[in-house]
């Protein structure tokens, strides 16, 4: 059964820093891309980054192009989001999900940025 | 990007009747690949999303058949035969052909009258 399980979300400030993990299982994780999704309180679905398996491609939506990194250890089985100098508006629930097209996804991380 | 518009944004419906959501593109999905990389989710109140359909009508595993997914080019749509409780929630396209980035339809909440 494919689990993905989300954590190091919280309350932070504006401008502060945070960094998203994902526990990934049931499934050869170095055989996929794997993806960030997030939504905002009582809002749609977004895209936010994705990685290529070996790590070699990643691709970000404008809004977080130089403030967030997405990472991954194969070894570890695990996907990072790296999220930098935050806005109010990055509050959302994050999950992280499988391929780009996106098949499974975890149950998300809720990430509150607040003055 | 391609942008998603999903039609109803809201869609009561009787328990047992049919229902049917909309998703228009922006521009046609074929990729060059000759597949549409076109997906149905579908978000439960308080749960997140669960993929139904991939590549317009694919269903995936444990999905009921009365949901099926249709459509080509830039018009698609999801239907469901009979209308059951455990429906209700909120139901998004989204498209992988044209990426980065991905889109997503603004979601169509589904609910019993």
């Amino acid at each position: 059964e494919v689990q993905l399980v989300e954590s190091g979300g919280g309350l932070v400030q504006p401008g502060e820093s945070l960094r998203l993990s994902c526990a990934a299982s049931g499934f050869t994780f170095s055989k996929f891309w794997m993806t960030w999704a997030r939504q905002a309180p009582g809002k749609g679905l977004e895209w936010v980054a994705t990685i290529k398996e070996d790590g070699s491609e990643k691709y970000y939506m404008d809004s977080v192009e130089g403030r967030f990194t997405i990472s991954r250890d194969n070894a570890k089985n695990s996907l990072y989001l790296q999220m930098n100098s935050l806005r109010v508006e990055d509050t959302a629930v994050y999950y992280c999900a499988r391929q780009r097209t996106v098949d499974y996804w975890g149950q998300g991380i809720l990430v509150t940025v607040s003055p | 990007d391609v942008v998603l518009t999903q039609s109803p944004l809201s869609l009561p419906v009787t328990l047992g009747q049919p229902a049917s959501i909309s998703c228009r593109s922006s521009q046609s999905l074929v990729h060059s690949d000759g597949n549409t990389y076109l997906n149905w989710f579908q978000q439960r109140p308080g749960q997140s999303p669960r993929r139904l359909f991939y590549k317009v009508s694919n269903r995936d595993s444990g999905v009921p058949d009365r949901f099926s997914g249709s459509g080509s080019g830039t018009d698609f749509t999801l239907k469901i035969s009979r209308v059951e409780a455990e429906d209700v929630g909120v139901y998004y396209c989204m498209q992988g052909t044209h990426w980065p980035p991905v889109t997503f339809g603004g979601g169509t909440k589904v609910e019993i009258k």
